[in-house]
């Protein structure tokens, strides 16, 4: 079993819409949690953390399930713009190393 | 200011020749990661180098791979005896501090790539 594992998608989905997409991971010692963004051919950008209590920025938001160990990113009235790839981190910092895990992303794409 | 650097963009090699791929971090990062990302796959970690502690190279998939941090600034991430399974963008990103000092919340700052294709 992968360590973090994401839908691959695609998720095709009208402007407008809302759409959610989840991510599991399997050490429940992970501690740390984030939503990058990977547009086409561009390198990762960080998108918004995740926290305990649930966030929200703008349109998105994120929330974090550590009984049920997954991550979600929900995002409402879609735009064209937010066509990308999702990728999931989980970071856990073991005794003597530390880890930082990237899923294999969720493909989002918006049509008009 | 600037970002993470990376050089060449693009390589273009032989089976079985050396490459060397360069990543400039964010001035005053000290840690630096190695992925590398296959076509339509997420990203694979290869290394890691926080300060002056010895690297956790746990990612390197041969002996083949190897990564030095000169002076805790530039890395080169060095691919011996190429193989087409090779082919891949590799992708460096800097943090400006170790993640077990970041707290709940930290950035990598990715650079830009290097896609290599091994013919």
């Amino acid at each position: 079993r992968k360590e973090v594992e994401q839908d691959p998608g695609p998720f095709n989905v009208p402007e407008g819409a809302t759409v959610a997409f989840n991510c599991t991971y399997s050490n429940s010692a992970s501690q740390s949690f984030f939503w990058y963004r990977q547009d086409c051919r561009k390198e990762p950008k960080l998108l918004m953390s995740v926290y305990s209590s649930g966030n929200e920025d703008g349109r998105f938001t994120a929330q974090l399930n550590r009984a049920s160990q997954y991550i979600s990113l929900l995002i409402r009235d879609s735009k064209l713009s937010d066509s990308a790839t999702y990728l999931c981190v989980v970071t856990f910092l073991g005794s003597s190393a530390s880890k930082i895990i990237f899923g294999s992303g969720t493909r989002l794409s918006i049509r008009p | 200011g600037a970002g993470v650097s990376q050089s060449p963009s693009n390589k273009v090699t032989e089976k079985g020749k050396d490459v060397e791929l360069r990543c400039d971090p964010i001035s005053g990062h000290t840690a630096l990661y190695w992925y590398r990302q296959s076509l339509g796959q997420g990203l694979e970690f290869l290394i890691y180098f926080q300060g002056n502690s010895a690297p956790d190279k746990s990612g390197l998939p041969s002996d083949r791979f190897s990564a030095e941090r000169t002076g805790g600034s530039v890395s080169t991430l060095t691919i011996q005896r190429t193989q087409q399974e090779d082919s891949a963008v590799y992708l460096c990103a800097s943090q400006e501090r170790d993640i077990r000092l970041a707290g709940d919340s930290y950035e990598q700052y990715f650079g830009p790539g290097t896609r290599l294709t091994v013919t």
